[in-house]
């Protein structure tokens, strides 16, 4: 079974572009998680699909979006790009309809803004 | 709020000898935590979870941990370390109060070296 595959893997931005990035989730799972990495800020939640609808979402501005789409691959886009986006930026994905917390992560997006 | 502190940012260890990486968490009420392990350009693989069945929690890998409500700690141990170990090591909580979710918070993280 293929795991979480997430494109691409490294990207450069310049500030004020803006970039979306793609997340395919363990086939069966229905629940993509998305996270953002940061040697500063650690792991943070940025939020949740579940059957196309967002269920939770984390604390970061409305620059930060996503969506989730009838196959459960998932899309995050973030606009207007600042230094302080770069990052790793790691999808999960979860079997369960309810919460466990076990989920799966891909490789995860580099991304650099210059 | 829930939260988990891990007390160590690194740890080095000989190849063979015992590891304990230490992590101490705050919930309002009985929390899941878990342990993740993420090796260098690698995701996050979860490593155990203990969710109140039983306070000794083994895991992948040899790894084991055990919850104590009375020390508010969630510390992970393995008998012998293995070269394969070396990684990073997240002490995680779940964020219950949003309902059926699988919002994590993570703790910062103890960056695990085995020396040969």
């Amino acid at each position: 079974k293929a795991g979480v595959t997430q494109t691409p893997r490294y990207l450069i931005k310049t500030r004020g572009q803006q970039v979306t990035l793609s997340c395919s989730p363990i086939s069966g799972h229905r629940s993509v998680s998305w996270y953002q990495q940061t040697p500063g800020q650690g792991l943070q939640f940025l939020f949740e699909y579940f059957s196309e609808t967002q269920r939770n979402k984390g604390n970061f501005p409305g620059r930060f979006s996503g969506r989730q789409f009838s196959n459960s691959r998932s899309e995050m886009n973030v606009s207007t790009l600042e230094l302080g986006d770069s990052a790793l930026y790691l999808c999960a994905s979860s079997p369960a309809t309810g919460y466990t917390g076990e989920l799966f992560f891909g490789e995860g997006s580099r991304l650099t803004v210059l | 709020a829930q939260s988990v502190t891990q007390l160590d940012s690194h740890v080095s260890v000989s190849e063979g000898t015992p590891v304990l990486l230490r992590c101490n968490y705050s919930s309002s009420y009985s929390p899941s935590l878990f342990w993740y392990v993420q090796h260098p350009n690698k995701g996050l693989q979860l490593l155990l979870k203990y969710t109140s069945a039983a306070t000794l929690v083994k895991g992948i890998n040899g790894f084991e941990a055990e919850f104590k409500k009375s020390e508010t700690s969630f510390h992970l141990t393995k008998p012998s370390a293995h070269m394969s170990d070396a990684a990073e090591y997240f002490c995680v909580v779940s964020d219950r109060y949003g309902g059926a979710t699988n919002k994590l918070i993570f703790g910062t993280g103890t960056l695990l070296a085995v020396q040969p």
